[in-house]
């Protein structure tokens, strides 16, 4: 399995607290990237990275924030969370552009 | 955005056959990507494509990259219960600078015992 931990596994939270979700890589891999999960929506890209302090939006990138301080972390900021963003959150990694991606286990979070 | 056109959407058979899935694109693709994701987990990597024509196995899975390359299958032999999941076609598109993924809805397996 790559080394991909999320953190946490599971979260409920109200409407309009900030949440931050990790994702921390043990392969050293260049690109990372946050997926959102939906019935009816497959996996669509929030925003990925391609180096550290190197972000970029995907198609659902509106009512989120990334960072990448280190090639190791990438962290996915909800400032002020909606019940719409109840969704089940997956980080990926890949060593290049366009390598096949390697999903960590997801973060299912519940905004209430 | 842009999605694959995956099918079945479900399929639900008997232990000990055998399965086949497909992915259809009405653009060119560079690459075909298959996965599986359990219940709880992640999608895990089962077989890449990189060539038209290019016929990959792996165990009991076999999967070809079409030779018009806007389309690839999957195909499980002999399936055993903990094939038990929902598979998902995914490529790069062929004039993609980013590496943004594309991906099929999933096929969900059901097997029988």
């Amino acid at each position: 399995d790559a080394g991909i931990t999320q953190s946490p596994r599971h979260k409920v939270t109200e409407t309009g607290t900030p949440v931050t979700l990790r994702c921390h890589q043990t392969e050293n891999h260049r690109y990372m990237y946050w997926y959102r999960q939906d019935p009816g929506h497959g996996l669509r890209l929030i925003h990925y990275s391609y180096g550290v302090k190197d972000t970029d939006k995907g198609e659902v990138s509106d009512g989120y924030s990334v960072s990448r301080s280190k090639t190791e972390d990438f962290l996915l900021t909800l400032e002020s969370a909606t019940s719409s963003q109840t969704s089940v959150y997956f980080c990926a990694i890949s060593k290049d552009r366009h390598q096949p991606q390697h999903f960590g286990d997801g973060t299912r979070l519940s905004i209430l | 955005g842009q999605q694959l056109n995956q099918s079945p959407q479900s399929m639900f058979i008997q232990e000990g056959e055998d399965v086949s899935m497909n992915c259809t694109s009405s653009s060119i693709f560079n690459t075909w990507l298959w996965y599986k994701q359990d219940p709880g987990e992640g999608p895990v990597l089962l077989i890449a494509l990189y060539k038209a024509g290019e016929l990959t196995s792996n165990g009991r899975l076999t999967a070809q990259f079409g030779i018009t390359r806007k389309d690839s299958f999957l195909n499980i032999s002999a399936s055993i219960p903990s094939d038990v999941g929902i598979y998902f076609c995914a490529g790069f598109h062929g004039s993609s600078n980013t590496g943004k993924l594309i991906f099929g809805q999933g096929t969900t397996l059901q097997v029988k015992p």
